[in-house]
């Protein structure tokens, strides 16, 4: 299967700070990308969906470079309620459409 | 709003009994997915299915493992014969579309599967 890697964190930052998490894939086919956030023995949740133009929400910003097959994912003014996991997740058309997990890249926000 | 379904939340099973993890997706959707998360490590696909049919699974899906859905409404996993690394949290996700770029996958709850 197909990889996805994300930095392996964890990241302790100050509330207020801004924060930026890597991912790469290795399936050249990947079609769709996103973020989801997963909070302790829960299910993922979708943050964002990743299009190639770059796409913000609020604080946060995601990015794509299809070319060097990297994705990121910036939150600015970190609160404490990000405080969470959050997951690459990639999808292809070559893997039947499953979405494909990184590890997770764990986030406290301290006061 | 809708929500994916699962039951039991927490199921403690002898090694060698078989489960039955049940989900029920969201009532359009059309892909229904099963992935596992060990605790401590990344979320695992194991099963897609669509039109009545696995459309991928992955290496850790054996022999030991079966999906059905068998009346349009859930959709199931089974587990034959239960061994102790099958101690997971299992997912169930739907979609009501996956050839549209960028569809969310809702998931459900879990349902965590302790093998003892």
């Amino acid at each position: 299967r197909k990889e996805v890697e994300q930095d392996p964190g964890p990241f302790n930052v100050p509330e207020g700070a801004t924060v930026a998490f890597n991912c790469t894939y290795s399936n050249s086919a990947s079609q769709s990308f996103f973020w989801y956030r997963q909070d302790c023995r829960k299910e993922p949740k979708l943050l964002m969906s990743v299009y190639s133009s770059g796409n913000e929400d609020g604080r946060f910003t995601a990015q794509l470079n299809r070319a060097s097959q990297y994705i990121s994912l910036l939150i600015r003014d970190s609160k404490l309620s990000d405080s969470a996991t959050y997951l690459c997740v990639v999808s292809a058309s070559n893997s039947g459409y499953a979405l494909n997990f990184g590890k997770g890249t764990s986030l406290l926000v301290t006061p | 709003e809708p929500e994916v379904t699962q039951t039991p939340s927490h199921q403690v099973t002898q090694m060698g009994q078989e489960v039955i993890l049940r989900c029920v997706p969201i009532s359009n959707h059309l892909y229904f997915y099963w992935y596992r998360q060990i605790l401590g490590q990344k979320v695992e696909f194991l099963v897609s299915f669509y039109n009545n049919e696995i459309s991928e699974k992955s290496e850790i899906f054996d022999d030991q493992f079966s999906v059905e859905r068998p009346d349009g409404s859930n959709f199931t996993l089974k587990i034959r014969s239960t061994k102790l690394e099958d101690s997971a949290m299992y997912f169930c996700a739907s979609r009501w579309t996956a050839v549209v770029l960028n569809t969310e996958a809702f998931f459900g709850q879990g349902t965590r599967l302790t093998v003892v």
